[in-house]
């Protein structure tokens, strides 16, 4: 069991540059999620999907843009990065809520440094 | 909005003894889910325990046991023998149906040998 994949686990970015953080789901998750945790902080949710399709912001979602072609695929687009962004993602995935299921289960995470 | 607080920064605790780590919650929802989670230097999320609101028995895996308190609002976790595995970050974190899991600042606990 893969789990939830992410990749990049680390990269350093240069002011304005963009890219894409990748994040993949085998356990057939409709729900995925980014967050972003700061250091010595806790997580903020900045996007969230419920589905293939379908896509809402979070807390903290100003600067990155998500898409969800798939139900496994969940990737976060930063576009002209600013060093506000250097941080820690982590992508996350769950099924619904019940009984035995609403916990999430998350990725390695991907350390940003934008310089 | 719904806001989970975890007010000691910082803890530490000697091996083979007994922590509590302390959490309080707010939320106007009747039904959700409370969790507690454990970020080792590695990074990793690693859920430790779980507990449905609806369940008046407190939840316990393992060495691993929560005091909920509804009324109250307060979700602690207590670790018993505590083992040199057990230093981490602690987050405690809130979820439902309607709103998508928050995460409290984080607990860093120290067990010295």
């Amino acid at each position: 069991n893969a789990g939830v994949t992410q990749t990049p686990k680390f990269r350093i970015l240069k002011i304005g540059q963009s890219m894409t953080l990748q994040c993949t789901q085998d356990m057939n998750h409709n729900y995925m999620y980014w967050y972003r945790q700061d250091p010595g902080m806790g997580l903020k949710l900045i996007y969230y999907s419920v589905g293939a399709g379908i896509t809402d912001k979070g807390e903290v979602p100003n600067g990155y843009n998500v898409s969800r072609s798939t139900t496994e695929d969940f990737p976060l687009r930063l576009e002209l990065a600013a060093p506000s962004q250097t941080s820690v993602y982590f992508c996350a995935s769950r099924a619904g809520w019940g009984a035995t299921s609403g916990s999430y289960t998350f990725g390695s995470g991907t350390r940003l440094t934008v310089v | 909005a719904q806001t989970v607080t975890q007010s000691q920064p910082e803890m530490s605790v000697q091996e083979a003894e007994t922590v509590t780590l302390s959490c309080t919650y707010d939320t106007s929802e009747s039904n959700y889910y409370l969790f507690w989670y454990k970020q080792p230097p590695s990074r990793q999320m690693i859920l430790v325990i779980r507990q449905e609101a609806y369940k008046q028995q407190n939840a316990t895996e393992n060495r691993f046991s929560v005091n909920f308190q509804k009324a109250a609002k307060s979700f602690s976790l207590k670790i018993s023998d505590s083992q040199l595995g057990d230093t981490a970050m602690y987050f405690c974190a809130f979820g439902s149906q309607d709103n998508d899991m928050r995460f409290g600042a984080g607990t860093r606990l120290t067990v010295k040998p």
